[in-house]
């Protein structure tokens, strides 16, 4: 039974660049929520898709941007990187939107 | 919106019995998750309240008072292992949605 897997695991980016990280959930999950966790901090809510929709938004701004795919695989965007987004970018699958989420290892990115 | 309190830093000995507070500031509150995060890992999931009392899983156990606002983490028979940040969260369903948000996690070091 495959978890939720991301990639890549590590990133470098130079600030202005852009940056796609990609999520796939746990096997039989439909439900992909993304979170930004930065150093010695709790996991930060960015948005969650459902039925390829984006259907909550914490408060981040529009530079970062998402996608679910009809596998139920979702991408996360991330346009003119500034030095602040470096931190830990974590995705959560759950089958429908339940309290009980499954965490992803993470894609570690740091932005030059 | 939304705020969790919880200690920075615990320290226990193995085989003793440690708690770990979460105190919440919410409008809307629907019920309080616990996640543990080993370092460099993933957060997984441990136990969710939606009622006031007392949940059991194993070793782990947690409470929720709603009326004081307040959870709490129980670990008995600490482990080696079971060093890492804990951190509740707060769960907000919304339109089709389901939002998580952190507190900031308290770093439990188990010592010989």
């Amino acid at each position: 039974d495959a978890g939720v897997t991301q990639s890549p695991t590590h990133l470098i980016k130079t600030r202005g660049q852009q940056v796609t990280l990609r999520c796939s959930p746990k096997s039989g999950h439909d439900t992909v929520s993304w979170y930004q966790q930065a150093l010695g901090q709790g996991p930060q809510f960015i948005f969650q898709y459902y039925e390829e929709e984006e259907r909550q938004r914490g408060n981040f701004p529009d530079r970062f941007s998402g996608h679910q795919f009809p596998n139920y695989s979702s991408e996360l965007n991330v346009n003119a990187l500034l030095l602040g987004d470096s931190a830990l970018y974590l995705c959560a699958s759950s089958l429908g939107l339940v309290v009980e989420q499954y965490f992803g290892p993470g894609t570690r990115l740091t932005v030059t | 919106g939304q705020s969790l309190e919880q200690p920075s830093e615990v320290t226990a000995v193995e085989g003793a019995i440690v708690q770990i507070n979460c105190t919440y500031q919410t409008s809307g509150f629907y019920g309080l998750s616990w996640y543990q995060q080993h370092d460099g890992g993933a957060p997984t999931f441990l136990s969710y309240n939606g009622l006031d009392g007392l949940e059991e899983t194993g070793r782990f156990s947690s409470f929720l008072s709603r009326s004081d606002s307040y959870g709490y983490l129980l670990l008995q028979e600490l482990q080696m292992k079971d060093s890492a940040s804990y951190f509740c969260a707060e769960g907000s369903p919304g339109a089709g949605s389901y939002q998580l948000t952190f507190g900031k996690g308290t770093k439990l070091s188990v010592i010989p």
